[in-house]
């Protein structure tokens, strides 16, 4: 079946650190990847998403690229913000599948200090 | 334009009773899932509706179901409540079963007593 390993938290980090979150995947077939967040009390904000095999997504400073080679998709960001304390999903969509089933990993929660 | 709607926000609850939450989707999504998400066990699939179809269901026992009504509206009801029960309980809108952008709303604090 399908799952999803991302590294566990919490990782705190001063503010304008550089950010890498791993997840790496298994699942049959060509999957959606994607990185959901999750701030405080609220549901979850879709982040970036790639589609296929070295796309890069990317959104608000945060990068990710889908390697099938090595089955990951990072999440990476250059400089991060107090704002950006949250709770990181990453999440894959097999195309197999008959409708929207995402598969998530563990959930990383992020602090960042100032 | 309105997210994606849960009520109730919080419910308390004892074993053995049932409940019901229900979901709006933003307007023009027909399709809805729903996930519960656990310290222990993270976010897992519930069921998905497309239609007032039920398209796709994971692995939870018959006590959970749902249902989906001609406004796309859903609920889900979870009988004879477990302490285990106890959760946030997500729920996704998005256009279609083939789109794979979800909006999810805020969820339902559900508690077991």
């Amino acid at each position: 079946g399908n799952s999803v390993t991302q590294m566990e938290g919490p990782v705190t980090l001063s503010e304008e650190a550089f950010l890498t979150i791993n997840c790496t995947y298994t699942a049959t077939g060509y999957p959606s990847l994607f990185w959901y967040v999750q701030y405080p009390g609220e549901g979850l904000q879709l982040l970036l998403k790639a589609t296929k095999a070295d796309d890069k997504g990317s959104n608000k400073g945060f990068e990710a690229t889908y390697r099938k080679e090595t089955t990951s998709f990072h999440l990476e960001k250059g400089s991060v913000q107090v704002s950006d304390s949250a709770v990181y999903f990453c999440a894959l969509s097999a195309l197999n599948n008959a409708g929207n089933m995402l598969t998530f990993g563990g959930g990383t929660r992020l602090m960042v200090k100032p | 334009k309105a997210g994606v709607t849960q009520t109730p926000r919080y419910l308390i609850k004892t074993r053995g009773q049932q409940v019901t939450l229900s979901c709006s989707p933003i307007s023009g999504h027909r399709s809805v899932s729903w996930y519960q998400q656990t310290p222990g066990q993270g976010l897992q699939f519930l069921f998905e509706y497309f239609s007032e179809t039920q398209r796709n269901k994971g692995n939870f026992p018959g006590r959970f179901s749902g249902r989906q009504f001609s406004n796309s509206r859903s609920e889900m009801n979870v009988s004879t409540l477990e302490l285990g029960d106890s959760a946030l309980y997500l729920c996704a809108s998005s256009r279609s079963i083939t789109n794979e952008k979800l909006f999810f709303g805020s969820g339902t604090q559900l508690s077991v007593l």
